[in-house]
């Protein structure tokens, strides 16, 4: 079925740092990719998506393209902001069924003033 | 409402007892989610109603796990007989969407449950 693999965290950069998380999907065919954001004590939030091959999704400074070639979705942000310290998933529909979403395990991204 | 609202916020339980868990979505939202997230992973999917419909209920651990949507608005995730491997996140979501979901959900801030 779908899945997603998640680079592993924790990560931990200065401010104004590059930052790139990286994700790699398993999928049938070519379903939307999305990136959520998780910061401390709330629920996810929807920080971007892309929903066919090459198109890139972006939001707040973020960016993630879809690559089909080598099955990947990173995240990337050019300079980070303490306030960007949360976590991170990257998600895709569930085989089988377009409602439910498969996450990855999640990425912690901790920036330091 | 403005968002998706769940109560309580945290919840100890000590083993065997059960315990109900609630789920206010957006107002007129048609599809409603449960997820599971245990701590350091992803959520995983428990359960989906589209309108009081329960349409998918292939997630739920074990049949200790019960949802409902009776008038197809608020949900109750209730877990009988609480085990420690029950303690998790408790997430839900909702979207106006019956199809794809291309735009995502949009999720609650949680039940932490804690079983001890």
């Amino acid at each position: 079925g779908n899945s997603v693999t998640q680079m592993e965290g924790p990560v931990t950069l200065s401010e104004e740092a590059f930052l790139t998380i990286n994700c790699t999907y398993t999928a049938t065919g070519y379903p939307s990719l999305f990136w959520y954001v998780q910061y401390p004590g709330e629920g996810l939030q929807l920080l971007l998506k892309a929903t066919k091959a090459d198109d890139k999704g972006s939001n707040k400074g973020f960016e993630a393209t879809y690559r089909k070639e080598t099955t990947s979705f990173h995240l990337e942000k050019g300079s980070v902001q303490v306030s960007d310290s949360a976590v991170y998933f990257c998600a895709l529909p569930s085989s089988g069924s377009a409602r439910q979403l498969t996450f990855g395990s999640g990425t912690q991204l901790t920036v330091l003033p | 409402g403005a968002g998706v609202s769940q109560s309580p916020r945290y919840k100890v339980a000590k083993r065997g007892q059960d315990v109900a868990l609630r789920c206010d979505p957006i107002s007129g939202h048609v599809s409603l989610f449960w997820y599971q997230q245990a701590l350091g992973q992803g959520p995983e999917f428990l359960t989906y109603f589209q309108n009081e419909a329960q349409l998918d209920k292939s997630g739920l651990p074990s049949d200790r796990f019960f949802a409902e949507r009776p008038e197809g608005s608020v949900s109750t995730l209730k877990i009988q007989r609480t085990q420690q491997e029950d303690s998790a996140v408790y997430l839900c979501a909702s979207s106006p969407l019956t199809g794809t979901y291309a735009n995502g959900y949009t999720f609650g801030s949680g039940t932490r449950l804690t079983v001890v």
